[in-house]
């Protein structure tokens, strides 16, 4: 069964400091989808940033870089020049073929002014 | 465009009762899935539904069941609530693998 680890449940930082969130999941399959998410304190889940695993090149969305090693097995989220409004719990995602998607148990991450 | 709504945003039920969760999923996704968070255990899988039928199902006790309508809205329904039950129940709905979810702000249940 694929598994999704987060190890780092809480971490904050200064504003405008860059910030890494990590990720790595356990799967056989050669051929997945990543995901990070942001559920800030309102609780609305956004969909941050995606990655085909047979894709090399690392997704970009703005501030927000993966950096994906499909060997390791890991997919770290990297926030640049964070914001008072990036503070919210941030989930990693693994979906295969299943169309199921699993998520890790979160990281919770405060941006301090 | 409207996205995944779901209802009610809050619901208070006494032990022993049951629920019925609603979740409209964006116009066009065909798949909605559910899930339950809570703080201890994060995001737990419940059911995904595509098409009116059940493809998938995760590891929930047979209380929890739903459904899916032609119009692609589905519901949740939690049978004989246990105090365990208290949970923010998450609705999402996707055009297909890969895309991503697209999620509703959630139905919080607190079972008193």
């Amino acid at each position: 069964a694929q598994t999704v680890t987060q190890s780092q449940p809480e971490m904050s930082v200064q504003e405008a400091e860059t910030v890494t969130l990590s990720c790595t999941y356990d799967t056989s399959e050669s051929n997945y989808y990543l995901f990070w998410y942001k559920q800030p304190p309102s609780r609305q889940m956004i969909l941050v940033i995606r990655q085909e695993a047979y894709k090399q090149q690392n997704a970009t969305e703005n501030r927000f870089s993966v950096n994906f090693q499909k060997a390791a097995k890991s997919f770290s989220l990297k926030i640049s020049d964070s914001q008072l409004g990036d503070t919210a719990m941030y989930f990693c995602a693994f979906e295969n073929r299943d169309d199921k998607i699993i998520f890790g148990k979160g990281t919770r991450l405060h941006i301090l002014p | 465009k409207a996205g995944v709504t779901q209802t009610p945003r809050y619901l208070i039920k006494t032990r022993g009762q049951q629920v019925t969760l609603s979740c409209s999923p964006i116009s066009g996704h065909r798949s909605v899935s559910w899930y339950q968070q809570t703080p201890g255990q994060g995001l737990q899988f419940l059911f995904e539904y595509f098409s009116e039928t059940q493809r998938n199902k995760g590891n929930f006790p047979g209380r929890f069941s739903g459904r899916q309508f032609s119009n692609s809205r589905s519901e949740m329904n939690v049978s004989t609530l246990e105090l365990g039950d208290s949970a923010l129940y998450l609705c999402a709905s996707t055009p297909g693998t890969g895309n991503g979810y697209t999620f509703g702000s959630g139905t919080r249940l607190t079972v008193v």
